[in-house]
């Protein structure tokens, strides 16, 4: 199956400071991808989709200004937490289709994120 | 708001009995349906999809879909200790890219 790469896997940041995180598809051109965020024992909520070479989207209730996505490339997207703060504390996990038209969302392993 | 439910459990089950895990979802316009496998700490795994209504079979997993109740589950045979991890069902919003996730179903498979 497709791989997706992300990075950093695990980060602890202080209070105010502002965090990237890296997702990159390996193997295949992804023109989207979504960036999830999931709380303990809690499900996967989207926070926004990334669309190649323009704005991306984001989910009601996301600050875009707090989360700032780029996808400048076909094969890249990042996801910038800015002035974190201990409520930002989550699981961000990013994930892409392999295909246009193919249904399959394939996951990054994930970044577990702490805010001192 | 559209939903996915799921009973978070947990739900223990013997090596080798019949684990079987149920998701209820709010869009009738939902046309695409997943589960997926997340151990803890990672990331989700996808196990299975399925797009029509009836039986999907995939070695040791079955999953089912009912859209007239609105109603997907998956059947996982001969349970494994291995297979100890959450379920999470994944719904394709109708008309979007979306997927919406339950909140999973903690599996225990005893040995």
């Amino acid at each position: 199956g497709a791989v997706v790469s992300q990075h950093p896997s695990w980060v602890i940041c202080k209070s105010g400071t502002s965090v990237k995180i890296e997702c990159r598809s390996l193997d295949f051109q992804a023109t989207t991808m979504f960036w999830y965020r999931q709380f303990p024992k809690q499900s996967l909520m989207l926070m926004a989709t990334s669309n190649e070479g323009s704005k991306a989207t984001y989910e009601q209730g996301v600050e875009k200004d707090k989360f700032l996505i780029n996808h400048a490339s076909l094969t890249l997207s990042t996801l910038t937490v800015t002035s974190a703060h201990p409520e930002d504390s989550s699981f961000y996990i990013c994930s892409a289709r392999d295909g246009a038209g193919n249904e399959k969302l394939f996951f990054g392993s994930g970044t577990q994120l702490s805010v001192l | 708001q559209k939903e996915v439910e799921q009973n978070s459990g947990p739900l223990s089950v013997p090596e080798g009995a019949i684990a079987s895990l149920n998701c209820t979802y709010s869009d009738r316009g939902s046309q695409s349906f997943f589960w997926y496998r997340q151990y803890s700490g990672k990331s989700p795994e996808l196990i299975m999809s399925i797009y029509s209504n009836g039986d999907k079979e995939d070695g040791r997993f079955t999953a089912q879909l009912n859209k007239a109740s609105q109603y997907v589950s998956l059947l996982i045979r001969d349970s494994q200790p291995s297979d100890s991890a959450t379920y999470l069902c994944a719904v394709r919003e109708g008309g979007s890219e979306k997927l919406v996730f339950g909140k999973g179903t903690k599996l225990t498979v005893n040995p």
